[in-house]
């Protein structure tokens, strides 16, 4: 059973763009939401990471946004970068409520920033 | 600080046999869980250890296993490989639950 799901597959935006990337999840007691970044032939990067008690965190040029009550978050990357064209993994844990450090991940997206 | 170390970077087993993947953790870092990534199923989650005791358990057959050392260092290994084995293993080190999880670079296993 897919826990988090993730989309888009794959997303192309222009240098200083938006992307978007957006996960839904459907076991409440995930209480850890992080973002990881994956290059090729690397292991996934801790890019940000909220919990459910706050709606939004911005760190740089990326933002999660979080809603609760729709199960849902997402992933914003400001004035994209060709430097940001990797794979992107959301990802959810109930570390807190005992679960320990079992991440759930979705399925990835490919962004490409084109000049 | 040094990263996650994962050690071999590169394998290449031959069905049947057996591999023993190594994990070295951040400093301090008492977690460490595994994971295995591949194209078809991405990112599945093997199993967690704390403080020498296995922690969580994800869905994988009995030749999957794996252990952790006083010193936080970790292992895993497969026994009788299968060619769907192949995959890239990651390994992750946290300090504790809830807390950021730090990944390495992974071992890529090739089963022929």
């Amino acid at each position: 059973q897919q826990q988090v799901k993730q989309s888009p597959q794959s997303l192309i935006v222009q240098k200083g763009g938006i992307s978007i990337i957006n996960c839904a999840y459907e076991n409440t007691a995930f209480d850890y939401f992080p973002w990881y970044q994956q290059f090729p032939g690397k292991g996934p990067a801790l890019l940000i990471a909220i919990r459910p008690d706050v709606s939004e965190k911005k760190e740089g040029r990326f933002t999660i946004s979080f809603n609760k009550s729709a199960k849902q978050f997402s992933l914003h990357i400001m004035d994209s970068q060709p430097g940001d064209s990797a794979t992107y993994f959301c990802a959810a844990s109930r570390g807190l409520t005992g679960g320990g450090n079992k991440l759930t991940f979705g399925t990835g997206t490919q962004l490409k920033v084109e000049l | 600080k040094a990263g996650v170390t994962q050690t071999p970077r590169y394998l290449i087993k031959t069905r049947g046999q057996q591999v023993t993947l190594s994990c070295s953790p951040i400093s301090g870092h008492r977690s460490v869980s595994w994971y295995q990534q591949t194209p078809g199923q991405g990112l599945q989650f093997l199993f967690e250890y704390f403080s020498e005791t296995q922690r969580n358990k994800g869905n994988f057959p009995g030749r999957f296993s794996g252990r952790q050392f006083s010193n936080s260092r970790s292992e895993m290994n497969v026994s009788t490989l299968e060619l769907g084995d192949s995959a890239l293993y990651l390994c992750a080190s946290s300090l504790d639950r809830g807390q950021g999880a730090f990944f390495g670079q992974g071992t890529r296993l090739t089963v022929v």
